[in-house]
């Protein structure tokens, strides 16, 4: 039973196009993220909801506009898909005080 | 604001011992973690330590603490083949804080 998954696991578009990731956990957790990484491997955090609560919206375009219907859903959607959106996007969930993070497996994206 | 730095490479041997090194800005950090990157998947927690120890060990894992300097540090013990992978070093203040990840430090064991 996989605590935190993400579809699709990759997704191909061209630019201009509209696309969105879908994430759920079912670890009955509070928190939920989206993280970029880089084709460097470079991991940085875009967003962050605590009980469908924006908490943390990092310096991302306007473009990116996450949503939670619920406390186990996180979704992404991406308007306008620019080649530099390329990267493996991770959801990640979290609960308590020690901020360990639980990651679905990636959503790889390639905008040609 | 924050910044977490690692060296990008470390090749070891299989059976030799791994020590895979970070530094940290950030002198609010509460908790600072391990994580194991395997090639096509997410991050998997590995260890983490409260900011006031300064040692935790977990079977093969050491982890040591120099709080003043700021740097951590992952010491790997027997390292074997299904140890390489991308270790990434990261710090918070704990609870939904935000989470900082290192630059990530790719490990190479070599049969």
């Amino acid at each position: 039973d996989t605590a935190v998954s993400q579809t699709p696991k990759y997704l191909v578009t061209q630019m201009g196009n509209d696309k969105s990731i879908k994430c759920e956990q079912n670890l009955g957790h509070d928190t939920m993220y989206w993280y970029k990484q880089d084709s460097k491997k470079f991991l940085k955090i875009m967003f962050s909801y605590n009980n469908k609560e924006l908490i943390i919206n990092e310096t991302v375009p306007n473009r990116f506009s996450p949503k939670s219907p619920d406390k186990a859903h996180l979704n992404l959607h991406i308007n306008s898909l620019e080649l530099g959106d390329s990267a493996v996007y991770f959801c990640a969930s979290s609960q308590g005080t020690t901020g360990e993070l639980f990651f679905g497996e990636g959503s790889r994206l390639t905008v040609l | 604001g924050e910044d977490v730095e690692q060296s990008l490479f470390l090749s070891v041997r299989e059976g030799d011992s791994s020590v895979i090194n970070c530094t940290y800005t950030d002198s609010s950090s509460t908790y600072l973690y391990w994580y194991k990157q395997e090639p096509g998947a997410g991050l998997q927690l590995l260890t983490y330590i409260f900011s006031n120890m300064d040692m935790k060990q977990d079977q093969r894992l050491t982890v040591l603490l120099n709080k003043k300097d700021k740097h951590l540090s992952l010491r790997i013990a027997d390292t074997q083949t299904g140890d390489s992978a991308i270790y990434f070093c990261a710090e918070s203040s704990g609870g939904y804080q935000k989470v900082t990840f290192g630059t990530g430090t790719k490990l190479q064991v070599i049969p």
